[in-house]
């Protein structure tokens, strides 16, 4: 099993609609987890951050934390072709005594006009 | 823009070759990191600084010898590298950097990279 799973894609949906992605993670004792976009060719793009179960809420990005489920999603409203990249999960893991963030390997999105 | 600086963006170099990437932050951040990415592959940590000091080392070969001059500075330099180092290597910073099971980590901030070719 891997330590953070996404659902690579492409996930397509038509513009104005709701984008819903998805990660899993293994870690029961992770505390943080982001969310990244990253154009190809460009570096990752930090989108939101969320520490707390429940919904965090940033403009027409929304980030859901479950962690009895051990579940992180990201919900995009009103989807532009702009939004099309890919958005990485990024949660954190105690290893050897010291933190570090591990990367799922990305969830493409294509949104069509 | 990003906030953090690396340069060069691109650079291509042979096996024997010695150069070094640059990476610069002014948001008063106490924690940075050298990233190497693959093609279609996520980012996979290297190296990360708190206050100037190393504290993580993932294995990383020896060829590739990190340097953090001051809190806005990092280096990273490359001797002797291999084909097969040819990636995107992205620096990223964090306010802090805090280790422990019950701390969270700080969002980090990447820069636009460095895509490195190795002939």
């Amino acid at each position: 099993q891997k330590e953070v799973e996404q659902n690579s894609g492409p996930l397509s949906v038509p513009e104005g609609a709701i984008a819903s992605l998805n990660c899993t993670y293994s870690d029961r004792g992770s505390q943080s987890f982001f969310w990244y976009r990253q154009y190809s060719g460009k570096s990752p793009e930090l989108i939101m951050f969320i520490y707390s179960n429940g919904d965090k809420e940033d403009g027409r990005f929304t980030a859901q934390l479950n962690k009895a489920s051990q579940y992180v999603s990201l919900l995009i409203r009103d989807s532009q072709p702009s939004d099309s990249a890919t958005y990485l999960c990024a949660v954190n893991r105690q290893s050897g005594g010291y933190n570090k963030l591990i990367f799922g390997a990305g969830t493409r999105l294509a949104v069509h006009p | 823009d990003t906030e953090v600086t690396q340069t060069p963006k691109h650079l291509v170099m042979g096996m024997t070759n010695k150069k070094s990437l640059k990476c610069e932050q002014h948001m008063g951040h106490r924690a940075m990191y050298w990233y190497k990415q693959k093609a279609k592959k996520p980012p996979e940590l290297m190296f990360v600084y708190s206050y100037e000091k190393l504290s993580i080392n993932e294995s990383v070969p020896s060829r590739f010898s990190p340097e953090c001059p001051n809190s806005s500075l990092l280096n990273l330099h490359l001797h002797a590298l291999q084909p097969e180092d040819s990636a995107l290597y992205l620096c990223a910073s964090s306010q802090d950097y805090i280790q422990g099971p019950t701390y969270s980590n700080q969002p980090q901030h990447f820069g636009d990279g460095t895509r490195l070719s190795i002939l």
